[in-house]
């Protein structure tokens, strides 16, 4: 399958500073990407998507001046946490979609990074 | 997208074979079923992928039924290392999120 990165895979910062995640999709393009954060024994909660050379589209309580994104290229987006504070600790995780078939459907078979640990003190 | 409906968890021993029941009452005619392999503190790892009657990889057997309404991942013979939480989703073409659901928590014992 289809790889993607993610560095660093663990961050430990100071209240009040800006943190860049950098999400890499390896072997493949991906015009889309997606973030996701994810609290201890709890799912993944969807923050935004990502498109490559446009503004991406945030959820709905995801403030996009708190966590900025960029999808500069077909192969890197990156995640930008301004002004962290401790509520801000979590795993924040991203995925870019590879188009595959199944069953004769186009299919966009999302492959996910190994996650970031942020910790904010 | 369809809301998928799974069990919180499981129990099994090891070399037996799981089922992963999911439901997902309201899929469309385009919308495709994946699942997914999560261990602490790792992102999601795709496991299998399809979107009608019987599909097999290496490591799992996905059997979905004509009216789709649900679907079954199966794992042979799981070892202690398939202790994880799985994922059913439904996805669509065109780069939709995946929405996730609570998943299912696999315990296997020795």
């Amino acid at each position: 399958g289809a790889v993607v990165s993610q560095h660093p895979s663990r961050v430990i910062c100071k209240s009040g500073t800006s943190v860049k995640i950098e999400c890499r999709s390896l072997d493949f393009q991906a015009t889309t990407m997606f973030w996701y954060r994810q609290f201890p024994k709890k799912s993944l909660m969807l923050m935004a998507t990502s498109n490559e050379g446009s503004k991406a589209t945030y959820e709905q309580g995801v403030e996009k001046d708190k966590f900025l994104i960029n999808h500069a290229s077909l192969t890197l987006s990156t995640l930008t946490v301004t002004s962290a504070h401790p509520e801000d600790s979590s795993f924040y995780i991203c995925s870019a979609s590879e188009m595959g078939l199944a069953g004769g459907l186009y299919t966009d078979t999302q492959y996910f990074g190994p996650g970031t640990r942020l910790t904010v003190l | 997208l369809a809301k998928t409906t799974q069990p919180i968890s499981m129990d099994s021993y090891e070399g037996q074979e799981v089922n992963i029941t999911c439901s997902h009452n309201n899929i469309a005619t385009n919308d495709y079923i994946t699942w997914y392999q999560q261990f602490p503190s790792q992102g999601p790892r795709f496991i299998i992928q399809g979107y009608k009657t019987k599909v097999t990889n290496e490591v799992a057997s996905l059997f979905i039924p004509a009216d789709r309404k649900s679907s079954t991942l199966s794992l042979p013979r799981v070892s202690l290392s398939d202790t994880a939480v799985y994922y059913c989703l439904v996805g669509r073409e065109g780069n939709t999120p995946l929405v996730f659901g609570k998943g299912t928590r696999l315990s296997v014992i020795a």
